[in-house]
């Protein structure tokens, strides 16, 4: 089946600093999407993306479609504590009728 | 609430028993989604409504798994003769569109298997 790639399994960050995660796939999808995950929370929407090549920004957040359509990037600028949590990249609209999801970027603070 | 709701929070249960989860999405939403999530894994699809009849249900692990959504609104996801390996967060979702189209998650059912 269709599988995603994420990376980085996990980052640690300094406030202020900059953050960037992937997400790849050997598969065309039609949509990919960026979820944040809390703990014992279910995912939530960050940024929805249909257009290969697109770029959209959410405030601090900008994430690209590929323009392969098997790829995007999510960015943080100027990262602060409450953006720690789970970042998942998925693929819609492929072969499958349903989102794809990876596994996942996991944000710290860094100690 | 507007969101969609997810019940029960926590289940525990034995091996062997059956359980029921229900899931209320969003008003107005047609599609529903369950998805299952393991302890440091992404969200994995298992079953997805378009309306009452399952539009997808290639996910389902094996004919344990079964889930119904009468009347086009609340969901529930059953499953039979429960086994420890079901142990996970089972995550429901909805979406105005369908069809991949952006999904709204609730917080998930987290089940135990002892």
């Amino acid at each position: 089946g269709q599988q995603l790639n994420q990376s980085p399994q996990s980052m640690f960050i300094q406030e202020g600093e900059d953050v960037s995660m992937n997400c790849t796939s050997s598969s065309i999808f039609n949509t990919w999407l960026w979820y944040k995950q809390d703990p014992g929370e279910g995912p939530v929407l960050l940024i929805a993306l249909y257009k290969a090549g697109e770029l959209t920004s959410n405030g601090r957040l900008t994430a690209q479609f590929g323009i392969t359509r098997k790829d995007s990037f999510l960015n943080i600028s100027a990262s602060i504590p409450s953006d720690v949590g789970i970042y998942f990249c998925a693929g819609g609209g492929g072969s499958q009728g349903n989102l794809i999801f990876g596994k996942g970027t996991k944000l710290s603070v860094k100690p | 609430g507007a969101g969609v709701s997810q019940t029960p929070s926590n289940k525990v249960t034995e091996k062997g028993k059956y359980v029921e989860l229900r899931c209320d999405p969003i008003s107005g939403h047609t599609a529903l989604y369950w998805y299952r999530q393991s302890l440091g894994q992404g969200p994995e699809f298992l079953i997805y409504f378009q309306g009452t009849g399952a539009a997808d249900d290639s996910g389902l692990p094996n004919d344990r798994f079964f889930a119904v959504r009468p009347e086009g609104s609340v969901s529930t996801l059953k499953i039979q003769r429960t086994e420890r390996g079901d142990s996970a967060v089972y995550l429901c979702a909805s979406s105005p569109q369908g069809f991949a189209g952006e999904l709204f998650f609730g917080e998930g059912s987290r089940l135990t298997v002892l």
